[in-house]
């Protein structure tokens, strides 16, 4: 069974920090791999979505990367704002479902 | 529609009751799939529906749980007899094709509450 881990599971960084999240699984035979953003008491919101046969993908201030030999993916964010305080989730694809991580707790401090 | 759909946001209910919770996914999307969110938890699958195929029920935790997708497209997971620990947040979320090729969408949610 796919078992994915997130760490850290708690960062704090001062606004306009540059920050990394950091995300693992166990079964490189994955379809693709999602970043997701949960606020409190919300659903999830989709940020970057990469397919096995890609490294890396961008929107905005935001960069996901994927190496699927060495089960890693991570998910750069540039210049952090307040606003990006939330609730981090990666989740790996492997046909029938997503597997998640738990997540990582980001509070940006202004 | 825009988005996937679910009703009620919120829901109480008295141990022992039964509740359906709704799903209505985006337009044109054939996967749908319910997954629960317990307080501190990860997310834990329940059940996945493909098009017209027979739905994996492997993460359905009791015989409690069950659900439905009515012509392809809105989805209903019902509980029954409801208890303490199915105190939770019920996520729905749809994809276009099978297999997650395009990612998934997800709803809002609603958050039961079993007292």
């Amino acid at each position: 069974k796919q078992e994915v881990t997130q760490i850290p599971a708690a960062l704090s960084v001062p606004e306009g920090e540059n920050l990394v999240l950091n995300c693992s699984f166990t079964d490189s035979a994955i379809y693709n791999l999602q970043w997701f953003r949960q606020d409190p008491g919300k659903g999830l919101t989709s940020l970057l979505l990469i397919q096995s046969s890609q490294r890396e993908q961008t929107s905005g201030r935001l960069n996901a990367s994927l190496d699927k030999s060495s089960g890693r993916s991570t998910l750069y964010i540039a210049a952090s704002q307040p606003g990006d305080s939330a609730t981090y989730l990666c989740a790996a694809n492997t046909g029938n479902q997503f597997y998640f991580g738990t997540g990582t707790s980001l509070t940006v401090i202004p | 529609g825009a988005g996937v759909s679910q009703s009620p946001s919120n829901k109480v209910t008295e141990k022992g009751k039964d509740v359906e919770l709704r799903c209505d996914p985006i337009s044109g999307h054939t996967a749908l799939y319910w997954y629960r969110q317990s307080l501190g938890q990860g997310l834990e699958f329940l059940i996945y529906f493909q098009g017209n195929s027979a739905p994996d029920k492997s993460g359905l935790p009791s015989d409690r749980f069950s659900a439905e997708r009515t012509g392809g497209s809105v989805s209903t997971l019902t509980i029954q007899r409801t208890q303490q620990e199915d105190s939770a947040v019920y996520l729905c979320a749809s994809s276009l094709l099978t297999g997650g090729v395009y990612g998934y969408t997800f709803g809002s949610g609603t958050r039961l509450t079993v007292v």
